[in-house]
């Protein structure tokens, strides 16, 4: 049972371009955390998804940035006209319908030049 | 508002030593605490998760201890090695499909 897998692993954009990050939830898991750890900071939450469904976008700037998590295919998490704050690294994780765990993939790192 | 905090920031021992990292959290209504370690540039590892009804939970060297009604968990971590150098970070969740509040982390550093 492979785990929670992000791509890119590294993502470079220059300023106003649009970043699109990609989660593919473990087997099995339809529940999908997007968290931003900037550097030096601690990690914060940004969206929760369940399949087609936001149920919590608190954390989610409200401009340039927005979340799916279609059907079928992976969560998405796009950025939209990218400034230098929002270099980051940007963590997916993933939990069972029922179950506590939250089980984190390895990152994208997005630079902003 | 959840606040999560973890103490020391930083901490180096020689290798051998017993060492204890704190987190209290402020709000003490929680579903689970989970302890998470991340390697410089790497993702997040679990450790440990502790339901709101346990008080401790053990795996290998680790053992980590929860006392809600004080807003306290302590991850003790015995007979450290090189390789347990890393950030660990404790995280609180307030109901089952909430997010996760992470601390700022301790960042460890075992010297052989």
């Amino acid at each position: 049972n492979a785990g929670v897998m992000q791509n890119p692993r590294h993502l470079v954009r220059r300023r106003g371009q649009e970043a699109r990050l990609r989660c593919s939830p473990m087997k099995g898991h339809s529940h999908v955390y997007w968290y931003r750890q900037l550097p030096e900071e601690g990690l914060k939450f940004m969206v929760y998804l369940q399949k087609e469904n936001i149920i919590d976008e608190s954390g989610m700037p409200k401009e340039r940035f927005s979340a799916e998590f279609p059907k079928e295919g992976p969560s998405i998490l796009r950025i939209q006209q990218v400034v230098r704050g929002d270099s980051a690294a940007y963590f997916c994780a993933s939990s069972p319908p029922v179950g506590n765990e939250q089980f984190f993939g390895p990152g994208t790192r997005l630079t902003v030049l | 508002k959840q606040e999560v905090t973890q103490i020391p920031a930083a901490l180096s021992v020689p290798e051998g030593e017993n060492l204890v990292l704190n987190c209290s959290f402020t709000d003490s209504a929680i579903y689970n605490l989970q302890w998470f370690r991340q390697d410089p540039g790497k993702g997040l590892t679990s450790l440990l998760l502790i339901q709101s009804s346990q008080r401790e939970q053990t795996s290998g060297r680790l053992n980590a201890s929860l006392d809600k009604s004080s807003g306290r968990s302590t991850l003790y971590i015995a007979a450290s090695q090189p390789g347990d150098s890393a950030t660990y970070l404790c995280a609180v969740r307030k109901d089952a499909g909430n997010m996760l509040t992470f601390g700022g982390g301790t960042r460890l550093m075992v010297k052989p």
